[in-house]
């Protein structure tokens, strides 16, 4: 079946540092989806990707999808202790799969 | 908009109970997903549903688990018996179709 592998499993860093996760997929995608959760929350959704080497910016954030669209990365500029929590990515060929996640702490 | 309802927030039960955990999606989303979340895991589908209509439901345990979704709206999620893996968060999802997914605040489910 489909699989999402995510990296790396955790991250730390300093306030100010700036933060990349990777996703890879078995399979190519029809798309991918970014997800945020914080601490004892709930995903809450960031961004989809539908194209072939799309990349999509939300202020700090940069969000690419490869060119064979089985590969898409989440990189924050400049992380701030907002920026703390689980970003999980979920690639979409029928139903929706997500990676493990990658938990991000920020110290201040 | 309203975001997805679940209840209850918390729940503890012993093993071999049986438990039930609803959901009301936002309006107008005829699909609708429940997720199990496990410590440290991403989500895990367990059943996809399309107005009233089971779309995928290949990883829900069906010796012990069972949803049902009437009229199309809100859905229920049953575990009888319950055993001391199910302990984890069972996430209710909501979306258009092909669209972004708009999760519920989860029940966390504690088996003892």
């Amino acid at each position: 079946g489909q699989q999402v592998m995510q990296i790396p499993q955790y991250q730390h860093v300093q306030e100010g540092e700036d933060f990349t996760t990777y996703c890879n997929s078995s399979t190519t995608l029809s798309n991918i989806q970014w997800y945020k959760q914080r601490p004892g929350g709930h995903p809450v959704f960031l961004i989809q990707l539908v194209k072939s080497g799309e990349v999509k910016k939300q202020k700090r954030l940069t969000f690419q999808f490869g060119e064979a669209k089985k590969n898409s990365s989440l990189h924050i500029t400049a992380t701030q202790t907002t920026d703390v929590g689980t970003y999980f990515c979920a690639g979409q060929y029928g139903k929706l799969t997500f990676g493990q996640g990658t938990i991000l702490t920020v110290h201040p | 908009e309203a975001g997805v309802a679940q209840s209850p927030r918390y729940k503890i039960i012993e093993k071999r109970q049986s438990v039930a955990f609803w959901c009301n999606p936002i309006s107008g989303h005829a699909t609708l997903y429940w997720y199990q979340q496990i410590l440290g895991q991403g989500p895990k589908l367990l059943i996809q549903f399309q107005n009233n209509g089971v779309v995928d439901d290949s990883q829900l345990p069906k010796d012990r688990f069972s949803a049902e979704r009437l009229k199309g709206v809100d859905s229920t999620l049953k575990i009888q018996p319950a055993k001391l893996e199910d302990s984890a968060v069972y996430l209710c999802a909501s979306s258009l179709e092909r669209g972004s997914y708009t999760f519920g605040s989860g029940t966390r489910l504690t088996v003892v």
